[in-house]
């Protein structure tokens, strides 16, 4: 069964600094795997997603994802932290075919941004 | 327009009432979701609706009626709910294919009390 695992419940950084969420996959068969954020009391909104058309994935807000097929990973990565990344950060994946929002979504990882 | 609309936005509720959550999408999406999201967890799969026919149920306790009237629409009638479910129910939409992404509403913040 496909599953994801993201590595640390909380991260902080400083603002300008470097932001790396960390996810991890599990499935037997080529994901798509997708990046969500959660601002408090909020929906989920897309960051960004990965449907094997290419490693580098770009986002918004100036968010990028590599998908690395030998690590089985799928880290999201910003070169400079804003205040208003704070946020919940969700990792989730999807089997292809069929319906596509029935994710699976990793536990979170709550993003601080310290000025 | 890529917006999905739940209302209300907050609802309180005995444990006897029957309410319903209501679910808009305009953007011809024909995959409809409910997910009920804890606190400080994350979502989970209630139910989805391909073509405004339900196709999958994940095991979600009776007292939550899903309905799908149109391909725009989609509701969640509540009754004889515990305290414990209390939470955020957020609707999403989708195309179905490859690789299609699911827009998320704002959710719907249920209190049973």
């Amino acid at each position: 069964a496909q599953s994801v695992t993201q590595l640390g419940s909380h991260v902080s950084v400083s603002e300008g600094a470097l932001v790396l969420l960390r996810c991890n996959y599990s499935s037997s068969v080529p994901p798509y795997l997708f990046w969500y954020v959660q601002y408090p009391n909020q929906g989920l909104q897309l960051l960004l997603k990965y449907t094997s058309a290419a490693t580098l994935v770009k986002g918004i807000n100036g968010f990028e994802a590599e998908f690395k097929k030998s690590e089985t990973s799928f880290h999201l990565t910003k070169p400079s932290a804003h205040m208003s990344d704070a946020a919940e950060y969700f990792c989730a994946v999807t089997l292809g075919g069929g319906s596509q929002g029935n994710l699976i979504f990793g536990k979170g990882t709550k993003l601080s941004v310290k000025p | 327009d890529t917006e999905v609309t739940q209302t209300p936005k907050h609802l309180v509720m005995g444990m006897t009432n029957k309410k319903s959550l209501k679910c808009e999408q305009h953007m011809g999406h024909r995959a409809m979701y409910w997910y009920k999201q804890k606190a400080k967890k994350p979502p989970e799969l209630m139910f989805v609706y391909s073509y405004e026919k339900l196709s999958i149920n994940e095991s979600v306790p009776s007292r939550f009626s899903p309905e799908c009237p149109n391909s725009s629409l989609l509701n969640l009638h509540l009754h004889a709910l515990q305290p414990e479910d209390s939470a955020l129910y957020l609707c999403a939409s989708s195309h179905l294919g490859e690789g299609t992404e699911a827009f998320f509403g704002q959710g719907t913040r249920l209190t049973v009390v």
